[in-house]
């Protein structure tokens, strides 16, 4: 069946380092990719996403590219701040899930001044 | 416009006793997910509801555990005489249905449960 796989944290970083988040998927057909992020002690809120292979989603200063070859959504950031600490979690969803949407286990990053 | 909405933000239960969980959705929303997150674990799927109709329950637990989205009101996730494993975040998701689905989920703040 559908699946996400996420890099696995906890993620410790610097302010102004950069980062990756690795996420590999399995899907019938073509999903839409999404990345959530949770800031403590709150809901998720979408951050990015893709709709199509090749597509970029980009949101305060992340990205990530719809990878069909490798079957890859990576979350990158090219500086982080100590603001972006949270989890994050890489989703997918399609028509052929049936509107159902299949979240990563998540990954907590701390970035530390 | 406002998000979705879960009461209570927070629940204390005893062992055995009942919990029940309320989430509005956007306003013409009419698709609701339940999401359980339990600490330093992942988002697990739970249920998947429209209006009147359960479309996904596999994520729930086959005992003690029930959902409902009614034409009226809320939906209502219910843990029935519940245990300390019980303990959890439950947020809820929304979605609107159809063409004006951008395939994207609205979350609320989450419920969280704690069972003495």
């Amino acid at each position: 069946g559908d699946s996400v796989t996420q890099m696995e944290g906890p993620v410790t970083l610097s302010e102004e380092a950069f980062l990756t988040i690795n996420c590999t998927y399995t899907a019938t057909g073509y999903p839409s990719l999404f990345w959530y992020v949770q800031y403590p002690g709150e809901g998720l809120q979408l951050l990015l996403k893709a709709t199509k292979a090749d597509d970029k989603g980009s949101n305060k200063g992340f990205e990530a590219t719809y990878r069909k070859e490798t079957t890859s959504f990576h979350l990158e950031k090219g500086s982080v701040q100590v603001s972006d600490s949270a989890v994050y979690f890489c989703a997918l969803s399609g028509p052929n899930t049936g509107n159902q949407f299949y979240f990563g286990t998540g990954t907590s990053l701390t970035v530390i001044p | 416009n406002a998000g979705v909405m879960q009461n209570p933000r927070h629940l204390v239960r005893r062992r055995g006793q009942e919990a029940r969980l309320r989430c509005s959705p956007m306003k013409g929303h009419s698709h609701v997910y339940w999401y359980r997150q339990l600490p330093e674990e992942g988002l697990k799927f739970m249920v998947y509801l429209q209006k009147e109709n359960i479309i996904d329950e596999s994520g729930m637990p086959k005992e003690r555990f029930s959902a409902e989205f009614p034409k009226e009101g809320p939906s209502i996730l219910r843990i029935q005489q519940v245990v300390r494993g019980d303990s959890a975040a439950y947020f809820c998701a929304s979605s609107p249905p159809g063409s004006r689905n951008t395939g994207e989920l609205f979350f609320g703040e989450g419920s969280r449960l704690t069972v003495l």
